[in-house]
């Protein structure tokens, strides 16, 4: 029981280019939620899906794109990085209004 | 949207104090959750304590949810308890359970 496991654990990208950050739980959990978190800030949400075939916007959504390929995975792209976009990106799964748990993050630089 | 405010940003501990951590939020709440972030990045799940208390070995917490407050307390702290603790709500009136952090308290532990 693996719990949520994220991939790549580190990346570096050229501005511009383009990555797709993977999440996977074997929870049998029916949301998941991508959030980004920077420099001496909690976590904010970028997307997020409640089942598979739904997703929705979340706080900080511009320059991302997810997919929900199936009720185990849930991935996050990056179509076009900027400097901006340098963070460290956590994906999260949770049954509706209890306990989430969170992957080991991915710490993205943007050149 | 909810608010979540954490006190104190900092906090400096010799090995063997105890301490206590406070999160207040402007909203009625579905869920709260406290996490402590280790030094490697890891978020740790410490608490699901949507209300009452609970206790887990040095650590304990304790939400009342009317007054719209929690509080983690740590007793005997040692060095591993550094890190830094985040308080999570989710949205009573949004939408799918997304967690709203705290911006976290900072907590080192000198030996």
């Amino acid at each position: 029981n693996a719990g949520v496991t994220q991939t790549p654990k580190f990346q570096v990208l050229k501005t511009g280019q383009s990555m797709t950050l993977q999440c996977a739980q074997d929870m049998n959990h029916n949301s998941m939620y991508w959030y980004r978190q920077d420099p001496g800030m909690g976590l904010r949400l970028i997307y997020y899906s409640a089942s598979e075939g739904t997703t929705d916007k979340g706080e900080v959504p511009n320059g991302y794109n997810v997919s929900r390929l199936n009720k185990r995975e849930f991935s996050l792209r990056l179509e076009s990085a900027a400097p901006s976009q340098t963070s460290v990106y956590f994906c999260a799964s949770s049954l509706l209004w209890t306990e989430a748990f969170f992957g080991q993050g991915t710490r993205l630089t943007v050149v | 949207g909810i608010q979540v405010e954490q006190s104190p940003p900092d906090l400096i501990l010799q090995e063997g104090a105890n301490s206590t951590l406070r999160c207040n939020f402007s909203d009625s709440v579905n869920n709260l959750q406290w996490f402590h972030q280790n030094p490697w990045g890891q978020l740790i799940n410490l608490f699901y304590i949507p209300s009452g208390t609970k206790q887990n070995g040095r650590l304990s917490a304790t939400t009342v949810a009317t007054e719209r407050y929690s509080l983690l307390y740590i007793s005997s702290s040692q060095t591993t308890d550094s890190g830094v603790y985040f308080c999570a709500v989710d949205d009573y009136g949004g939408s799918q359970g997304n967690l709203i952090f705290g911006k976290g308290t900072k907590l080192s532990v000198k030996p």
